[in-house]
């Protein structure tokens, strides 16, 4: 089955400084899920990509899937106070659309002021 | 719209016992999937639920079970309790089986002593 290697594993930035979290995957992408979590709390659906080379932003926040590395990048610009939590990215159980998410075991993101 | 709902919140229990959370998935959403996340492991995947049927399991021993209302509601139940199933157990709900974007409850988190 699939499985997914985050990196960094954590990350402590000053606040307005840009950082970039990666997840790669043991097979081809057919779906990337990145999902933001407050510690002890659910998860809270950032975007998804389906297409290699799709780039999505949302705020100060961007993702792009690289098919051919089977690869996701999340970047945010300009760091707040904000944006610290536990970032995860999940994809499709078996490498397509026939099972449920399996994630990343995350990276925990903390911003200094 | 209210979102996904688990009780209970908190809870302890000893070793032996036996625990039943429960979900309530945002309303039209007949998908139910459920997750255990512990600080080692990270989120791994329990058992997902469809229109009362159980579509997917995830590679957790027999105590782990669940099951699915007539209303979607879902619960899960875990037998016979261990100290390793001290974790905070979150559901997810979507609109349709096998991926998409998942809406997370903020989970139950159980202690076992």
């Amino acid at each position: 089955s699939q499985e997914l290697e985050q990196s960094p594993q954590s990350l402590i930035v000053q606040e307005g400084k840009n950082l970039t979290i990666n997840c790669t995957s043991s097979k081809t992408l057919y779906g990337l899920y990145w999902y933001k979590q407050k510690y002890g709390e659910g998860l809270i659906f950032l975007m998804m990509l389906q297409k290699g080379g799709e780039e999505k932003s949302h705020e100060k926040i961007t993702a792009k899937l690289d098919e051919k590395k089977q690869q996701s990048s999340l970047h945010i610009t300009a760091s707040q106070p904000s944006h610290a939590g536990i970032y995860l990215c999940g994809a499709d159980r078996y490498g397509g659309s026939q099972g449920n998410l399996i994630f990343g075991k995350g990276t925990k993101l903390s911003v200094k002021p | 719209k209210a979102g996904v709902t688990q009780t209970p919140r908190y809870l302890i229990k000893t070793r032996g016992q036996q625990v039943t959370l429960s979900c309530s998935p945002i309303s039209g959403h007949r998908s139910v999937s459920w997750y255990q996340q512990t600080p080692g492991q990270g989120l791994q995947f329990l058992f997902e639920y469809f229109s009362e049927t159980q579509r997917n399991k995830g590679n957790f021993p027999g105590r782990f079970s669940g099951r699915q209302f007539s209303n979607s509601r879902s619960e899960m139940n875990v037998s016979t309790l261990e100290l390793g199933d001290s974790a905070l157990y979150l559901c997810a709900s979507s609109t349709r089986p096998s991926g998409g974007e998942l809406f997370f409850g903020e989970g139950s988190r159980l202690t076992v002593l």
